[in-house]
């Protein structure tokens, strides 16, 4: 799977949106790009995930740039309970492709 | 959540002796996951299952064994071999489909004294 680097921690006012970057510039076609969130001591909660198309949901949307080679994670109207580590992760789909966590970005957001 | 259990939320065990981490689903999936995630770190793939009977190794399975005799159930023993198994153990499942998305359960913070 290819790599990806976000930064290791970012801020944010409530109420504000949250823009959580990440490169992933060795994407492969076939790959899909994950957004994973872990709040304190839980396990990891799926956000959403694109390939190459814009997608918006409930939680957050995703912006993928038009070659590919980063992403945005929003976080439209951030509250303290998105206070959480953000991963992105770049994968094929299908139940064998692994899903490989790295540091992810630590997100803290602030009254 | 929603589906998966993991008990229990906390496990002590003495160093030397091998230790079942349950993990159990009612979502009727075929694939399950093994996790481990140490302090500050990601989460690394110990092993997976994607039907009865049958079961992968992950990045780091030394030291672990699975078994998938039932669909609903992936239990993982952390064996003596395991150097340093004091660690948080996350059990994730996945839908059927053309995409990856997985779904965790609450973990197992299991320390070895």
């Amino acid at each position: 799977d290819a790599k990806t680097t976000q930064p290791p921690s970012m801020d944010c006012a409530e109420g504000r949106a949250a823009n959580l970057p990440c490169n992933h510039s060795t994407i492969s076609g076939n790959e899909y790009v994950y957004w994973y969130r872990q709040i304190h001591s839980q396990g990891p909660q799926y956000i959403i995930h694109g390939l190459k198309n814009n997608e918006t949901n409930e939680m957050a949307s995703l912006i993928i740039t038009e070659d590919r080679k980063s992403s945005t994670l929003i976080l439209p109207h951030a509250t303290l309970r998105d206070t959480a580590v953000y991963y992105c992760i770049v994968a094929t789909t299908g139940t064998a492709s692994k899903l490989t966590f790295g540091t992810g970005t630590r997100l803290q957001v602030t009254l | 959540d929603g589906g998966i259990t993991q008990s229990p939320k906390y496990l002590f065990r003495k160093e030397g002796q091998n230790v079942t981490l349950s993990c159990e689903q009612n979502l009727n999936h075929d694939a399950m996951y093994w996790y481990r995630q140490d302090p500050g770190q990601g989460l690394r793939l110990i092993y997976y299952s994607q039907i009865v009977n049958d079961f992968q190794k992950g990045d780091i399975a030394e030291g672990y064994s699975v078994s998938r005799e039932k669909k609903e159930s992936f239990p993982l023993t952390v064996t003596s071999a395991q150097k340093n198994p004091t660690a948080f153990y996350l059990c994730a499942i996945s839908p059927p489909g053309e995409h990856n998305e997985q779904f965790f359960g609450p973990g197992t913070r299991l320390t070895v004294l």
